[in-house]
């Protein structure tokens, strides 16, 4: 079975610093990793996905991830924090056994002027 | 491009009355979710179709059923409401490439209260 585990449930950064988001995952088979945010009282936006290519990621509005097979992490950075990327995010794990998605708990993500 | 649309957007019910979620995609997407969204919880799946005509249960189906009416509708529905199932509630779909998953796209939600 898959499943994922975001270590931090918050995480409170001040504008123009570095964001880190951990997460580690388990899959049996080879994974499929993404990583979401959403934003109060809204849906859930795509910000970047793992589908086995380049092991380093990037997505919308500055982000990225490296997926790392050894460490089972994929982890989500950003240089440089502006005030809108205060949400929440989501790692989300599938792998080719079950097709399935698997969340993690959330990160919470304040950015403080 | 209206992408996954779910209604109702609100909804406030009592204790054991009964709603359909209603959701519809039109991406031509095989697999259909359904997940309901607790604070501190992420999100948990419901109940899921990989494909029209099919329908498994996730980590959290009990007190509720789902139809996969064709392939662009997925409901889900409350027999007898609970407290327990105030939560928001989201549907999903995705399209499988090869034996990976692509992304999902997901509905704006449905807010759901039970007095």
């Amino acid at each position: 079975a898959q499943s994922v585990t975001q270590l931090d449930s918050h995480v409170s950064v001040s504008e123009g610093t570095p964001v880190l988001l951990r997460c580690n995952y388990s899959s049996s088979y080879s994974p499929s990793l993404f990583w979401y945010v959403q934003h109060p009282n809204k849906g859930l936006q795509l910000l970047l996905k793992y589908t086995s290519a380049a092991t380093l990621v990037k997505g919308i509005n500055g982000f990225e991830a490296e997926f790392k097979k050894s460490e089972t992490s994929f982890h989500l950075t950003k240089p440089s924090a502006h005030m809108s990327d205060a949400a929440e995010y989501f790692c989300v794990v599938s792998d080719q056994n079950d097709y399935k998605l698997s969340f993690g708990a959330g990160t919470t993500v304040t950015v403080r002027a | 491009n209206a992408g996954v649309t779910q209604t109702p957007k609100f909804q406030v019910l009592k204790t054991g009355q009964s709603m359909t979620l209603q959701c519809a995609q039109d991406m031509n997407h095989n697999s259909m979710y359904w997940y309901r969204q607790d604070p501190g919880m992420g999100l948990r799946l419901i109940y899921y179709s990989a494909s029209e005509g099919t329908t498994d249960k996730g980590e959290v189906p009990n007190g509720y059923n789902v139809s996969r009416l064709n392939k662009r509708e997925f409901s889900l529905r409350l027999e007898s409401a609970a407290p327990s199932q105030t939560s928001v509630y989201f549907c999903a779909s995705s399209e499988l490439a090869g034996i990976m998953n692509t992304e999902a796209f997901f509905g704006q939600g449905t807010r759901l209260t039970v007095v």
